[in-house]
């Protein structure tokens, strides 16, 4: 079954200002990472952040995880039109080689 | 340096008609998997496997069959087709870190399928 799930299931933002998305998931994990899927492409890692670490960031993104209340967050600060994608988060439970993705968010990033 | 690659691109079935998809990986990834994806629906795991010669099923098995002769290649088959198959068809290989831990997964490009 899938665990992971990201809220909103969309989004419409101006490009410049932020976006930020959801991802709520139910049994432990070791790492929960976030992926990028362009339209008709195949799905393209972007960040992975531990069970214990809170935030981290890359660029552009930041991701915070509260593993108290099951979730995490992206943020993608000031957008681009480029940026438009749908973005999955997926888990991965303790010891398993396996991740478990979420249905996504599919953000679009107006000019 | 390719990362995943999946033939065909594109292809169209008849109903009853089989097929094989190819993923190659040249990471000298352990695992491998085949997934899904249908609008909505997210991304299933069909099958993978954890090293060369090795298969099991995912969430979506029911009409696939799968092999991995080679540590670089893993197969996914369709006997006969059905247009519940039609769908999007990703393969993504791994391997696991120290301790055990899943870094992530690389993904192909994908493969559009269309039963007719």
């Amino acid at each position: 079954s899938q665990q992971g799930e990201e809220d909103p299931q969309a989004l419409s933002i101006q490009e410049g200002e932020n976006a930020t998305m959801n991802c709520s998931y139910k049994t432990s994990i070791n790492n929960l990472q976030w992926y990028r899927q362009n339209s008709g492409r195949g799905l393209v890692h972007l960040i992975l952040i531990r069970s214990n670490e809170r935030e981290k960031h890359s660029g552009r993104l930041r991701v915070t995880l509260d593993t108290s209340k099951k979730s995490s967050s992206l943020l993608i600060t000031a957008s681009r039109a480029a940026d438009t994608a749908s973005y999955f988060c997926a888990r991965a439970g303790a010891g398993s080689y396996q991740l478990t993705f979420g249905k996504g968010t599919k953000l679009s990033v107006i000019p | 340096n390719a990362g995943v690659t999946q033939t065909p691109k594109f292809r169209v079935l008849k109903t009853g008609q089989s097929m094989t998809l190819l993923c190659a990986q040249d990471m000298n990834h352990e695992y491998m998997y085949w997934y899904r994806q249908d609008p909505g629906m997210g991304l299933r795991l069909i099958h993978y496997s954890v090293g060369e010669g090795t298969t099991a099923k995912g969430e979506v098995p029911d009409g696939y069959n799968v092999s991995r002769l080679k540590k670089q290649n893993f197969l996914l088959g369709l006997e006969s087709a059905a247009p519940s198959q039609t769908s999007v068809y990703f393969c993504a290989s791994s391997y696991l870190g120290t301790a055990g831990i899943n870094y992530g997964y690389t993904f192909g490009s994908g493969t559009r399928l269309t039963v007719v």
